[in-house]
């Protein structure tokens, strides 16, 4: 029982180029979401799922996707990488029931 | 829509001295409260939780927390902190059986415990 696995731990990115934010549970959890922490501001909600096949926007949606094919998996995608995107982003699910998230280690971006 | 208000940035204190920890929180309905506790480069830590109950809620480490509805607060206090209490501790809330349970963080309040 693994938990919430993020991948890759760190990222170097140039401007413009695109990448996926790999995040994977095998808890046969319902609710996933992704946040963003940047100094002084907490974690932000950038994206969320109740379930597979369904994903909604939250707090900070713009220059990011996700898609939710299966209960385990809720990849994050940046299209076209910019410095504003520099930041540590967690990835966290929660089983129905359940009122707290598990969160995973982490990736930390930066953009060049 | 809910959010979270913790006041405090950072809260410096010496090493067995009483600490807490205030957050605030706005929400036109019911909710549920967390705090979470993160160490540097490490990720998130339930704290502990508020679901229904009792309002002074126990958690891990020896910190409680006390639901005041009244006042929308949800304090995080510890009677004696420790050296290794030292990190970053995030309230948040999320609404009662609403469909997406949407965890929303406050900004975050830095504890270090001095000598």
């Amino acid at each position: 029982n693994a938990g919430v696995t993020q991948t890759p731990k760190f990222q170097v990115l140039k401007t413009g180029q695109s990448m996926t934010l790999q995040c994977a549970q095998d808890m046969n959890h319902e609710y996933m979401s992704w946040y963003r922490q940047d100094p002084g501001m907490g974690l932000r909600l950038i994206h969320y799922s109740v379930g597979a096949g369904i994903t909604d926007q939250g707090e900070v949606p713009n220059g990011y996707n996700v898609s939710r094919s299966t209960t385990e998996d809720f990849p994050l995608r940046l299209l076209s990488a910019a410095p504003s995107q520099t930041s540590v982003y967690f990835c966290a699910s929660r089983g129905q029931g359940a009122r707290g998230y598990t969160f995973g280690s982490g990736t930390r971006l930066t953009v060049v | 829509a809910q959010s979270v208000t913790q006041l405090d940035s950072q809260v410096p204190v010496f090493e067995e001295a009483p600490v807490e920890l205030r957050c605030n929180y706005s929400s036109s309905v019911s909710v549920y409260l967390f705090w979470y506790v993160q160490y540097p480069n490490q990720g998130l830590q339930l704290l502990l939780k508020y679901l229904s109950g009792s309002t002074l809620v126990k958690g891990i480490n020896g910190f409680e927390a006390e639901f005041n509805k009244s006042q929308t607060s949800f304090h995080l206090r510890k009677p004696s902190v420790h050296i290794s209490d030292t990190a970053e501790y995030f309230c948040a809330v999320s609404d009662y059986g609403g469909a997406t349970n949407k965890l929303i963080f406050g900004t975050g309040t830095l504890l270090a415990v001095q000598p």
